[in-house]
């Protein structure tokens, strides 16, 4: 089975603009979750899309953003990017389990530098 | 709320020696928890996970973790280290669904 996909894997963007990162789950997994990843901050989670709807949602701004199609790939937009957005953005999918006892298997990431 | 503490932001072992990489946490009910692996410039490799049962998890290449709830500790562990396994471990709680909480990252190295 072909893993976790991103795109794209790098991205430079200037202050103010908005950006959108794509994610395509293993074939078979309706769950995607999306993190942020900074050396100062770590890993931290941003929101969780099952059967289109957000599930579940991180303490990140509104600028932060997410949605998921009915072919279960999930995309995130961040607008009005700040230099602190600059971080790893990780996407991770996993069957749709309530209780948090589902595997999450990670993609590539997508690397956002803010200029 | 639910946190992940991982005492040591790195850990040097000699190849061949027993690694131990520490994992603390707190979490209101049944803790399920993960360890990943992340090398440079990529994702997160998933190796193992506690759900219920058997204390003692076997996880992908030769890595293990023990559970002890006393403690709330979920070490991991391998009998003999491979310059190989030199990388950034994380370890996980989740217990609200799809949601992971990660502690801060622990760098393994080791030294042929």
């Amino acid at each position: 089975k072909a893993g976790v996909t991103q795109t794209p894997r790098y991205l430079i963007k200037t202050r103010g603009q908005q950006v959108t990162l794509s994610c395509s789950p293993i074939s078979g997994h309706r769950s995607v979750s999306w993190y942020q990843q900074t050396p100062g901050q770590g890993l931290q989670f941003l929101f969780e899309y099952f059967s289109e709807t957000q599930r579940n949602k991180g303490n990140f701004p509104g600028r932060f953003s997410g949605r998921q199609f009915s072919n279960s790939r999930s995309e995130m937009n961040v607008s009005t990017l700040e230099l602190g957005d600059s971080a790893l953005y990780l996407c991770a999918s996993s069957f749709p389990g309530m209780g948090g006892e589902e595997t999450q298997y990670f993609g590539p990431g997508t690397r956002l530098l803010v200029l | 709320a639910q946190s992940v503490a991982q005492p040591e932001d790195q850990v040097n072992v000699a190849e061949g020696n027993p690694l131990t990489v520490k994992c603390t946490y707190s979490v209101s009910g049944n803790p399920y928890l993960f360890w990943y692996v992340q090398y440079p410039n990529r994702g997160l490799q998933f190796l193992l996970k506690y759900i219920t049962g058997d204390n003692l998890v076997k996880g992908s290449y030769g890595f293990e973790a023990e559970f002890n709830k006393s403690q709330t500790s979920f070490h991991l562990k391998k009998p003999s280290a491979l310059v190989s396994d030199s990388a950034l471990y994380f370890c996980a709680v989740d217990n609200a669904g799809n949601m992971l909480t990660f502690g801060g990252g622990t760098r393994l190295m080791v030294k042929p």
